[in-house]
């Protein structure tokens, strides 16, 4: 059964620092890997995805990497800005049940992120 | 596209009531994802359907919990009778199929459901 671990909980940082989330996982036969944001009382929104076969993708200053076979991936934010706080999830797509070939996420808890001006 | 769209985006109930979630998936796609957000739980897949048809309800909690999906831009999700412990966010996801897996998924607002 998949798990994914999301470490630290929660991390506080002034304006401008450059900042790593965590993300781990338990099955490394996953489809691929995505990182979203929410901001409180709102619903996810898609940050990046990064399919089994590739190693990382970037977004301007999001950069995601996923290493398979040590189960782990990560979320660079570069020169972080107050805006960027919200909580961020990250999500493996693992294989679904039911007589479907298609993925189903599992879900990380999440760190909240908080950057101070 | 005006995205997943949920409603009601607020529902308070009592114990015991029925109550029925909706959703409206992006025009399109041919998958539908409901979840449920606790703090303890964090989120957890409940049910998802593939072109109309429910593949995989392993997250369903229990009996009380059932959900349909009679057309490809409509879903809804009952739970009934209901009961504090139900008490999260329910959270209704789209996507499409690409390469023979699905996509990125785009996640409605949510329903914050409170049941007293």
């Amino acid at each position: 059964k998949q798990e994914v671990t999301q470490i630290p909980a929660a991390l506080s940082v002034p304006e401008g620092e450059n900042l790593v989330l965590n993300c781990s996982f338990t099955d490394s036969a996953i489809y691929n890997l995505q990182w979203f944001r929410q901001d409180p009382g709102k619903g996810l929104t898609s940050l990046l995805l990064i399919q089994s076969s590739q190693r990382e993708q970037t977004s301007g200053r999001l950069n995601a990497s996923l290493d398979k076979s040590s189960g782990r991936s990560t979320l660079y934010i570069a020169a972080s800005q107050p805006g960027d706080s919200a909580t961020y999830l990250c999500a493996a797509l693992s294989p679904g049940g039911g007589s479907s070939n298609t993925g189903k996420l599992i879900f990380g808890q999440g760190t909240t992120l908080q950057v101070k001006p | 596209d005006a995205g997943v769209i949920q409603s009601p985006r607020h529902e308070v109930t009592e114990m015991g009531q029925e109550v029925t979630l909706r959703c409206k998936p992006i025009s399109g796609h041919d998958y539908l994802f409901w979840y449920r957000q606790t703090m303890m739980r964090g989120l957890e897949l409940l049910i998802y359907f593939n072109n109309n048809v429910p593949i995989d309800d392993s997250g369903m909690p229990e009996d009380r919990f059932s959900a349909k999906m009679p057309n490809a831009s409509f879903s809804t999700l009952k739970i009934q009778p209901s009961e504090p412990r139900d008490s999260a966010v329910y959270f209704c996801a789209s996507s499409r199929t690409s390469g023979g897996v699905t996509d990125t998924q785009y996640f409605g607002p949510g329903t914050r459901l409170t049941v007293l």
